[in-house]
């Protein structure tokens, strides 16, 4: 069964500390790997994509990374502003008869303290 | 340029009414899906379609129906709500295998 777990459910730092959300996938064939922010009250925001192992996308404090069985969010330096929570989603090969399908993960929800 | 637009954002229902949620985009996509959102459980595919005229089901189907007449247009009809309807409805559109827009939901309670 396709799957997607994130981990930890909710992380907490103080400023400056850095750190890593966790996405671990299981799928009949990846297409592709999506990290989304949503912030309370609004719609899943885009950040990266990934789409084989190795790769790696960059945007200001965040970094995502993709290997055959998991993915990481690495936050440097985090801010208060990047407090939201973090969703990890997976398209698969042979998922709900379109490619574009996405199954999600249940999120992380990062506070930053300042 | 307004992206993905649901109205309404916040709506209460009896249980057995039926009413539709609105979902508009401006940027041409051909995909469009409609996810719900709850506590402890992720957003899950209740519908999609690839283009106008084609529609199918996703994980959650049950209790609701789907239409798209035009490539802008894909509301959403709860036929007669329950309260395990209770939940907040995404809707989101791409081009076919890139990264989905989401709207900012419909917060839904059926009492």
């Amino acid at each position: 069964e396709d799957q997607v777990t994130q981990s930890p459910e909710a992380l907490r730092l103080q400023e400056g500390e850095s750190s890593s959300l966790n996405c671990s996938y299981t799928v009949s064939g990846l297409r592709g790997l999506f990290w989304y922010r949503q912030d309370p009250g609004k719609g899943p925001e885009f950040l990266f994509t990934l789409y084989s192992a190795g790769e790696e996308k960059e945007k200001e404090r965040l970094k995502a990374t993709l290997t055959k069985k998991e993915s990481f969010l690495h936050i440097t330096a985090p801010k208060p502003e990047d407090s939201a929570t973090y969703l990890c989603a997976v398209q698969a090969m042979n998922y709900g008869g379109s490619q574009g399908n996405l199954i999600f993960g249940k999120g992380t929800k990062l506070s930053v303290k300042p | 340029n307004a992206g993905v637009t649901q109205t309404p954002k916040f709506q209460v229902l009896k249980t057995g009414q039926s009413m539709t949620l609105q979902c508009a985009q401006d940027m041409n996509h051909e995909y469009m899906s409609w996810y719900r959102q709850d506590p402890g459980m992720g957003l899950r595919l209740i519908h999609y379609s690839v283009g106008a005229g084609i529609t199918d089901q996703g994980e959650v189907p049950n209790g609701y129906n789907v239409s798209r007449s035009t490539t802008e247009d894909f509301p959403l009809r709860l036929l007669s709500a329950a309260p395990s309807q209770t939940s907040v409805y995404f809707c989101a559109s791409s081009h076919q295998d890139q990264p989905q827009h989401f709207g900012d939901g419909t917060r839904l309670s059926i009492l």
